[in-house]
């Protein structure tokens, strides 16, 4: 089946704008994580969904940040108000969650540009 | 506040060598660990996942887990050039604290 997509696959913007990242996950994974990654670092955790459950968000940077997760399938990033220090890989990664299967799997990253 | 620790290297090993990877954590619940590879520019790829201790192979690459020593490792025999990626540890207790490494950068030399 279809692994992990994510969209747009680059996005550049204006400082202040906002902007939507998507994350279509695997079909029948019930957790979806999204993480940051800058140029040279390491992953950063945002934020988790698992199922009905509320979010873990515990990783949002800011109040700029927000993510929602529709149908507990796609889930959406918004970034409002871009700053310049918000440029980045924006990496999106689901599993089952179960024990014995925990494994994740990425997809492929936004690059966000802030200009 | 889980931490999961990793030399971020470089490490640099001449090609046909054993690359040795080290990984502590500090969450004696930690329950799964995985190891991850990611090529310049590309998405982390899973490369294997160890749950009991002692070693587990896969082809070229070992996992080995001391779950006493709050330890995880990853050899590679025979390195190749084309295994030189970043190298992320990652840790979880039953998919509800998943909390990765910085990162070891590997570098293997021709």
């Amino acid at each position: 089946g279809a692994g992990v997509s994510q969209s747009p696959s680059n996005k550049v913007t204006e400082k202040g704008k906002d902007v939507e990242l998507r994350c279509d996950p695997i079909s029948g994974h019930t957790a979806l994580y999204w993480y940051r990654q800058s140029l040279g670092q390491g992953l950063e955790f945002l934020i988790y969904f698992q199922g009905n459950s509320a979010p873990d968000k515990s990783g949002l940077p800011s109040d700029r940040f927000s993510a929602e997760r529709t149908g507990g399938s796609v889930s959406t990033l918004t970034i409002q108000r871009t700053q310049q220090e918000d440029s980045a890989v924006y990496l999106c990664a689901s599993s089952l969650a179960l024990e014995g299967e925990e494994t994740q799997y990425f997809g492929p990253g936004t690059r966000l540009l802030v200009l | 506040q889980k931490e999961v620790e990793q030399n971020s290297g470089p490490l640099s090993v001449p090609e046909g060598a054993i690359a040795s990877l080290n990984c502590t954590y500090s969450d004696r619940g930690s329950q799964s660990f995985f190891w991850y590879r990611q090529y310049s520019g590309k998405s982390p790829e899973l490369i294997m996942f160890i749950y009991s201790n002692g070693d587990k192979e896969d082809g070229r690459f070992t996992a080995q887990l001391n779950k006493a020593s709050q330890y995880v490792s990853l050899l590679i025999r025979d390195s190749q050039p084309s295994d030189s990626a970043t190298y992320l540890c990652a840790i979880d207790n039953y998919g509800q604290n998943f909390v990765f490494g910085p990162g070891t950068r590997l570098s293997v030399l021709p």
